[in-house]
């Protein structure tokens, strides 16, 4: 079945530090990768998404390519700011729209 | 346009209660899911949706819980009786489309639910 493998945390930060997510997937077909942001005491957030190989999703200076030949969606942001600080998922998609979602990465940006 | 709206938003009982879950999905979403989030992991789904037709609830453990979607729009998820590790938070989500496509799920702010 599908499943999503992506960086433990927690990672710490400076502020305008770059940053990495890593996420790897396996799946059968072709899953569309999502990330999804989870700030303190609020629900889940659709940060970026990507359909299909090569495809790079972004939105908030954040930034994921979907690789499948190295079968990863890592997440990037060039400079990072305290208000980023989250919980970010990795998430795949599969038939009949059941996402399986990694286990979150904790972000914190330190000023 | 109102997102995902869910109540309560915390829930304290003691075990062996019954508690109940409200979610009303995105207008004309057909599909809506419940899922599982405890501590320090991802949401794992627990039942999902096609207008008022359970699809996927192969992960709901039915001795003790059920929900229903009646008129296919909003949903009550139920836990009889609660158990201590039902503590956790319990996430609605909802998307457009049906069955084969792989839509954007928009969620909810979640419902915290602490056993006692």
């Amino acid at each position: 079945g599908n499943s999503v493998t992506q960086m433990e945390g927690p990672v710490t930060l400076s502020e305008e530090a770059f940053l990495t997510i890593n996420c790897t997937y396996t799946a059968t077909g072709y899953p569309s990768l999502f990330w999804y942001v989870q700030y303190p005491g609020e629900g889940l957030q659709l940060l970026l998404k990507a359909t299909k190989a090569d495809d790079k999703g972004s939105n908030k200076g954040f930034e994921a390519t979907y690789r499948k030949e190295t079968t990863s969606f890592h997440l990037e942001k060039g400079s990072v700011q305290v208000s980023d600080s989250a919980v970010y998922f990795c998430a795949t998609g599969a038939p009949g729209n059941q996402f399986y979602f990694g286990t979150g990465t904790s972000l914190t940006v330190i000023p | 346009e109102a997102g995902v709206v869910q109540s309560p938003r915390y829930k304290i009982i003691e075990k062996k209660q019954p508690v109940a879950f409200w979610c009303n999905p995105i207008s004309g979403h057909n599909t809506l899911y419940w899922y599982l989030q405890n501590l320090g992991q991802g949401p794992e789904l627990l039942i999902r949706y096609e207008n008022e037709e359970a699809v996927d609830d192969s992960q709901l453990p039915k001795d003790r819980f059920s929900a229903e979607r009646l008129k296919g729009v909003d949903s009550t998820l139920k836990i009889q009786p609660a158990e201590l590790g039902d503590s956790a938070v319990y996430l609605c989500a909802s998307s457009w489309g049906l069955a084969g496509e792989q839509d954007t799920q928009y969620f909810g702010p979640g419902t915290r639910l602490t056993v006692l």
